[in-house]
């Protein structure tokens, strides 16, 4: 099972902010926590990872509070090639397996 | 484009047929991964290949076999499928998998095979 939580839809519009924001409830203290992007028939592509407090890379930040329990991907004037779907993972479950949540679709209107 | 090359990117096969998935990395990477992946729903982990040896086989019907001949390259042997077993099948690698801890290096993945039975 999924041990994240994220909306499953998201809208916006050419040049704004978004933000996507997932329950870590369950984390374990040593959890990183990674975040995907897969457009359609492609594989999904490494974003952003972070473990507390903020990363930000070219593409990307990642705010995670101090009690890590949720995590927040900021996507910058987003365009219409951002629209896809974004999974937020974090470590492995008791069986050492990476588990993709649900997922969130992100549509950008022009 | 990707560093992790899948082949072929389209195949159609009967119940009958046997074929294989190709994936290959250069990158170094240590880990490989198969992944299912249905529509709109998220990627599946078949099989975890770490330094060449299987780690972890997620239940995976045994119509569905796995082989890492070496660092670089990770087939899927596939027999005997079901026409539910049509899917993408997404390899992917990274540059470690350690089971004793959380840290987990980044997924690479390719594009995936798109299998249709018929």
């Amino acid at each position: 099972l999924a041990k994240t939580t994220q909306p499953i839809s998201m809208d916006s519009y050419e040049g704004q902010e978004v933000n996507i924001t997932c329950s870590h409830n369950n984390i374990a203290t040593n959890d990183y926590i990674t975040w995907y992007q897969q457009f359609p028939s492609q594989g999904p592509r490494f974003i952003i990872q972070g473990y507390k407090t903020k990363v930000t890379n070219e593409v990307a930040s990642l705010f995670i509070p101090a009690d890590r329990k949720s995590s927040t991907l900021s996507l910058p004037r987003v365009s219409l090639s951002d629209t896809a779907v974004y999974y937020c993972l974090e470590g492995m479950d008791s069986s050492y397996k990476l588990i993709f949540g649900s997922g969130t679709r992100l549509l950008v209107r022009p | 484009d990707t560093e992790v090359t899948q082949t072929p990117k389209h195949l159609v096969m009967g119940m009958t047929n046997k074929k294989s998935l190709k994936c290959e990395q250069h990158m170094g990477h240590r880990a490989m991964y198969w992944y299912k992946q249905k529509a709109k729903k998220p990627p599946e982990l078949m099989f975890v290949y770490s330094y060449e040896k299987l780690s972890i086989n997620e239940s995976v019907p045994s119509r569905f076999s796995p082989e890492c001949p070496n660092s670089s390259l990770l087939n899927l042997h596939l027999h005997a499928l079901q026409p539910e077993d049509s899917a993408l099948y997404l390899c992917a690698s990274s540059q470690d998998f350690y089971q004793e801890s959380s840290y987990n290096s980044p997924l690479h993945f390719g594009n995936g095979t798109r299998l249709t039975v018929t």
